[in-house]
């Protein structure tokens, strides 16, 4: 089993739809989860970060965390055509300093 | 407030030759870790760095070398490239070692052939 799954995607929705991204994770002593938004040939940008169970949101993106079914998702509200990338999510291990494990990312595309 | 800054942008190099890589984080930042990038995937971990010591290592061979400076800025050394070493290189800067957020530099695009 992959240290962090990103299985769903590609992923397509109309514009002004809600966007669903998931991520499921295996080690239990993660402690620190984010997702980043990655262009076609730039690098990765820091987009949400959530470290408690529970719910977080900035602005149009709302992240979710449930330590106990180990998966963490991000929800794009008002999707627009801008959103379109590859969301990846990536956590770091208790005692792993300041290594990030990804997923292989999550290809949205937003239909004008 | 600058970002992380990488260079060179891009870089084709023959295998057998050595490549150094350069990254200086956002000021303030002492932690700096450098990613693999290939194609399709997510990043992989290689190094990180904080006050100049190794604090992490991923599974890459002995080619794959780092070093931090007095102003914490690193390079990446990779010797004897082969192909497989082709990948977009990232460099990631943080306030500190454990769970901080991360921010990523531009990458080096690194083309062996």
């Amino acid at each position: 089993q992959k240290e962090v799954e990103q299985n769903s995607g590609p992923l397509s929705v109309p514009e002004g739809a809600i966007a669903s991204l998931n991520c499921t994770y295996s080690d239990r002593g993660s402690q620190s989860f984010f997702w980043y938004r990655q262009y076609s040939g730039k690098s990765p940008e820091l987009i949400m970060s959530i470290y408690s169970n529970g719910d977080k949101e900035d602005g149009r993106f709302t992240a979710q965390l449930n330590k106990a079914s180990q998966y963490v998702s991000l929800l794009i509200r008002d999707s627009q055509p801008s959103d379109s990338a590859t969301y990846l999510c990536a956590v770091i291990v208790t005692g792993a300093n300041s290594k990030l494990t990804f997923g292989k990312g999550i290809t949205l595309s937003v239909r004008p | 407030d600058a970002g992380v800054t990488q260079s060179p942008t891009h870089l084709i190099k023959t295998r057998g030759q050595h490549v150094t890589l350069r990254c200086s984080p956002i000021s303030g930042h002492k932690s700096v870790s450098w990613y693999q990038q290939v194609l399709g995937q997510g990043p992989q971990f290689i190094f990180q760095y904080y006050e100049k010591e190794e604090r992490g290592r991923g599974n890459f061979p002995d080619r794959f070398s780092a070093r931090q400076f007095p102003n914490y800025s690193s390079e990446l050394n990779v010797n004897a490239l082969l192909l497989g070493d082709s990948a977009l290189y990232l460099c990631a800067s943080s306030p500190g070692t454990g769970g901080h957020e991360q921010y990523f530099g531009p990458g080096t695009r690194l083309t062996v052939t």
